[in-house]
């Protein structure tokens, strides 16, 4: 079945770390997008890519980084600059002729400890 | 600028009561979409509906209903005799393209009781 997969569900960080999360999506969309959402929040954008090899920043992108190498993957790195990381994190992809427009992963849970 | 405005934070009732969940968009794109999203405890967003601006027929999904008024800028949701697992939160959500960012308002909470 085609998806979006995230990985890992919850991830342990420690203070001064990055951390990588990882998005792989086989359902052939060209624009993927990550977001944040925080304990009584709407969701707000990080990044998004409408094609490989670019992308662009969203609304919180300050302590992110993304790379779009590969149609099916964007990676969302959280640096040691991200002041408070500790977040649920989605990933998703678009296409235009699909009627849900949007396909969400499960979203990884990021702990700092 | 693309904004959602959610004003019900959380909203509780009894099982088999009828519910309504607000939505107010603003936008200067004459086309444009809408969403409803809804979360279970689980994490995972599903998806619920899209509405095409120009397109403003309300629409009805078994106990689910949307009320889309461009006049008033709002995209309400209703759920008819609700359920104990009606229990989530519902996002609504706008998109003025796709591959462009998907705008939430902030959510609200639904509790359903038995």
């Amino acid at each position: 079945d085609g998806g979006i997969t995230q990985s890992p569900k919850y991830l342990f960080r420690k203070e001064g770390q990055n951390v990588t999360l990882s998005c792989e999506q086989n359902l052939n969309h060209d624009a993927m997008y990550w977001y944040r959402q925080d304990p009584g929040q709407g969701l707000r954008l990080i990044y998004y890519s409408q094609i490989v090899n670019d992308f662009q920043k969203g609304d919180i992108a300050e302590g992110y980084s993304v790379s779009r190498e590969k149609k099916e993957s964007f990676p969302l790195t959280v640096t040691s600059a991200q002041k408070n990381p500790t977040a649920f994190y989605l990933c998703a992809s678009s296409h235009p002729t699909e009627n849900y427009g949007y396909t969400f992963g499960s979203g990884t849970r990021l702990t700092v400890v | 600028a693309q904004k959602v405005t959610q004003a019900q934070t959380e909203i509780s009732v009894v099982e088999k009561e009828d519910v309504t969940l607000d939505c107010v968009y603003e936008t200067r794109d004459t086309t444009y979409y809408l969403f409803w999203y809804k979360q279970p405890p689980s994490g995972e967003l599903v998806f619920l509906i899209r509405r095409n601006s120009f397109d403003e027929q309300n629409e009805i999904s078994g106990r689910y209903s949307w009320n889309f008024q461009k006049s008033t800028s709002s995209f309400n949701f209703t759920i008819t005799a609700s359920q104990v697992v009606d229990s989530a939160v519902y996002f609504c959500a706008l998109s003025e393209d796709w591959g462009n960012k998907l705008v939430f308002g902030a959510g609200t909470i639904l509790r359903v009781k038995s």
